[in-house]
């Protein structure tokens, strides 16, 4: 059973840049959600995909955006990055809209 | 909005202790209550969940059971592991017009000696 794989592992940028981050979910679940994670804090939701819609959305402006693809992979966008954007990115897969089963190792994001 | 508070850690056992990881929470509608564990050097997993009032997961020798009247969802485990060593995190769903909403807590490190 294939897990939950992100890409990159780290990443560096520049404020006003924008980056791209992808994830791979769990063979068999057609739903991804990802989240921020800031040093010593829990998981904060960015989104949720489910059969490439959006399924739901935390508390994050409009510059953070997704797709999910008909492989059900997905990707997560920021635009005009912020420095308090560096954070561990997380993306996280189940079945049909249901709660996260699992998580990948996430991409470490660092704005300069 | 919906908030999860978790007590603080890490939580220091010698093995075959038993465990409780406290979790409270504040939520709008009927919550569904989760934890997750992640262990070192791998991802956040699902570790049990409850979904109504009085349920209670367990997985794993873990338990943890819904208390609507406290608004909580403690963690326990009759006797720890070294290998429980990790971070434990308590969460909740609401679901509301179609769109979901989880919230997390801060997480609450487990270090079991042996």
């Amino acid at each position: 059973e294939t897990g939950v794989t992100q890409s990159p592992t780290h990443l560096i940028k520049t404020r006003g840049q924008q980056v791209t981050l992808r994830c791979s979910s769990q063979s068999g679940h057609n739903t991804v959600s990802w989240y921020q994670q800031a040093l010593g804090q829990g998981p904060q939701f960015i989104f949720q995909y489910y059969r490439e819609e959006e399924n739901g959305r935390g508390n994050f402006p409009p510059r953070f955006s997704g797709l999910q693809f008909p492989n059900y992979s997905s990707e997560l966008n920021v635009n005009a990055l912020e420095l308090d954007d560096s954070a561990l990115y997380l993306c996280a897969s189940s079945f049909s809209g249901k709660e996260p089963q699992h998580f990948g190792d996430g991409t470490r994001l660092s704005i300069l | 909005g919906n908030s999860v508070t978790q007590m603080e850690g890490p939580v220091t056992l010698s093995e075959e202790a038993f465990l409780t990881i406290n979790c409270t929470y504040t939520a709008t509608g009927y919550p569904s209550l989760f934890w997750y564990v992640q262990y070192p050097g791998e991802g956040l997993q699902l570790l049990l969940k409850a979904t109504k009032a009085d349920d209670k997961g367990s997985n794993k020798g873990f338990e943890a059971t819904y208390r609507k009247e406290t608004t909580s969802f403690h963690l326990e485990k009759g006797s720890v592991q070294v290998s429980d060593s990790a971070v434990y995190f308590c969460a909740l769903i609401t679901i509301s017009g179609g769109s979901y909403i989880p919230t997390f807590g801060r997480g609450t490190s487990l270090i079991v000696h042996p």
